[in-house]
């Protein structure tokens, strides 16, 4: 069965500071992971895959099979990533529908 | 492009009265979703169409039926509207690999 676990509903974070949204995966084949982002009043929208090894608006996401994880990480918070952050896994490599954690929510204080 | 539109964005119903959400996407993709979110809870799939012609069970598909009608159009229909089916339901395309274009979604609350 596949599984993903965000295990922080609510992360507040000081601007400028380091910012970490925790992601854990079950999955015994080869998962394809992902995080997603919903700023306020928006539809989601593909944050980055890790596939693309990519860094997008400044965060970056690093796939640790060992750990089973997909933490997303950016050095320095800014305002405008407050916002709510679903990882998400397809397993088969890439070929099943998503499977989404229940979501982070980011709040950058100023 | 518009990408995925859903129709409408906001919806009221009685318990017990039927309703269809309506999605069509612009963009070729082969694969077509409908998800729910609720608090707490994520996004769940409901059902799925990897291609046109077929549609599959999600997590959650009790009380649900789908219909792919095209290759553009996937709806969600809603036969007699329960007030567990208050959720914020989203349609999402994709062509392959987990790169999901998302819907802006649609609202309903059934009172």
């Amino acid at each position: 069965a596949q599984r993903v676990t965000q295990p922080e509903k609510l992360l507040s974070v000081f601007k400028g500071a380091p910012v970490e949204l925790k992601c854990n995966y079950s999955y015994s084949g080869s998962p394809e992971l992902f995080w997603y982002v919903q700023y306020s009043r928006q539809r989601l929208q593909l944050l980055l895959r890790h596939i693309s090894r990519e860094s997008i608006k400044g965060f970056t996401a690093d796939l640790n099979k060992g750990e089973t994880s997909f933490h997303l990480k950016k050095p320095f918070a800014q305002e405008e990533d407050s916002a709510m952050y679903y990882c998400a896994l397809s397993g088969n490599s890439g070929n099943t529908p998503l499977v989404f954690g229940k979501g982070t929510r980011l709040s950058v204080i100023a | 492009n518009a990408g995925v539109t859903q129709t409408p964005k906001f919806q009221v119903l009685k318990t017990g009265q039927s309703m269809t959400l309506q999605c069509a996407q612009d963009m070729n993709h082969n694969s077509m979703y409908w998800y729910r979110q609720d608090p707490g809870m994520g996004l769940r799939l409901i059902y799925y169409s990897a291609s046109e012609g077929t549609t599959d069970k999600g997590e959650v598909p009790n009380g649900y039926n789908v219909s792919r009608l095209n290759k553009r159009e996937f709806s969600l229909r809603l036969e007699s509207a329960a007030p567990s089916q208050t959720s914020v339901y989203f349609c999402a395309s994709s062509v392959s690999l987990g790169g999901y274009t998302f819907g802006s979604g649609t609202r309903l609350t059934v009172v």
